[in-house]
């Protein structure tokens, strides 16, 4: 079975500009969650997806957003990035998305820069 | 919502020797706490976990103790070995249950 696949693994983009991750679940998954890993601040948590419904979302600004596809892949859209939204992004994807009950498979990340 | 502290930011064992990182937490709600290793530049993966109704859990070389009175948990690594070297983190639900907080991380750098 596949793990989980990130796109693309490295991202350069200036200020201002808005940039789209991409997330492929583990076949069967339906819960996605999206996490930013920055040096020291350990892994923030973003959004989380289930079947197509955002059900619950973290501490960021507005210009964060997510959205989930029938399919379970999921993408993530910042929009006018700032020099802090330099960051791993890593998705992890569940398998019925009761967290709580079962443990999350993690993509190996986006890093993105920002210039 | 939930805030995890995790402890020591860094650890620097000798081979052969033990590694305790401890957590604390503020929700006493919580009842899931997980435990993720992360190698350098490669992707977190669970090594162990516990639920609030036991009180330690063990795998091999490693094990977690839950002390729900203190709000903490912990992970102990024996007889620690180069391969052990990452990131580690700990986490726990928020209310929600969707949602896993996770700890700052804790590098161990394991010395032979």
């Amino acid at each position: 079975k596949a793990g989980v696949t990130q796109t693309p693994r490295y991202l350069i983009k200036t200020r201002g500009q808005q940039v789209t991750l991409s997330c492929s679940p583990i076949s069967g998954h339906r819960s996605v969650s999206w996490y930013q890993q920055t040096p020291g601040q350990g892994l923030q948590f973003l959004f989380e997806y289930f079947s197509e419904t955002q059900r619950n979302k973290g501490n960021f600004p507005g210009r964060f957003s997510g959205r989930q596809f029938s399919n379970s892949r999921s993408e993530m859209n910042v929009s006018t990035l700032e020099l802090g939204d330099s960051a791993l992004y890593l998705c992890a994807s569940s398998l019925a998305g009761r967290i709580g009950n079962e443990k999350l498979f993690f993509g190996s990340g986006t890093q993105l820069s920002v210039l | 919502g939930e805030n995890v502290e995790q402890h020591p930011s860094t650890l620097s064992v000798q081979e052969g020797d033990s590694a305790v990182i401890k957590c604390t937490y503020s929700d006493s709600a919580s009842n899931y706490f997980p435990w993720y290793k992360q190698e350098l530049g490669k992707r977190p993966q669970l090594i162990i976990d516990i639920r609030s109704n036991v009180g330690e859990k063990k795998d091999q070389r490693i094990a977690v103790t839950l002390n729900k009175t203190a709000k903490h948990f912990s992970l102990h690594i024996t007889e620690t070995q180069p391969e052990d070297s990452a990131v580690y983190f700990c986490a726990t639900l928020d209310g929600g249950y969707n949602k896993l907080i996770f700890g700052a991380g804790t590098r161990l750098a394991v010395h032979p």
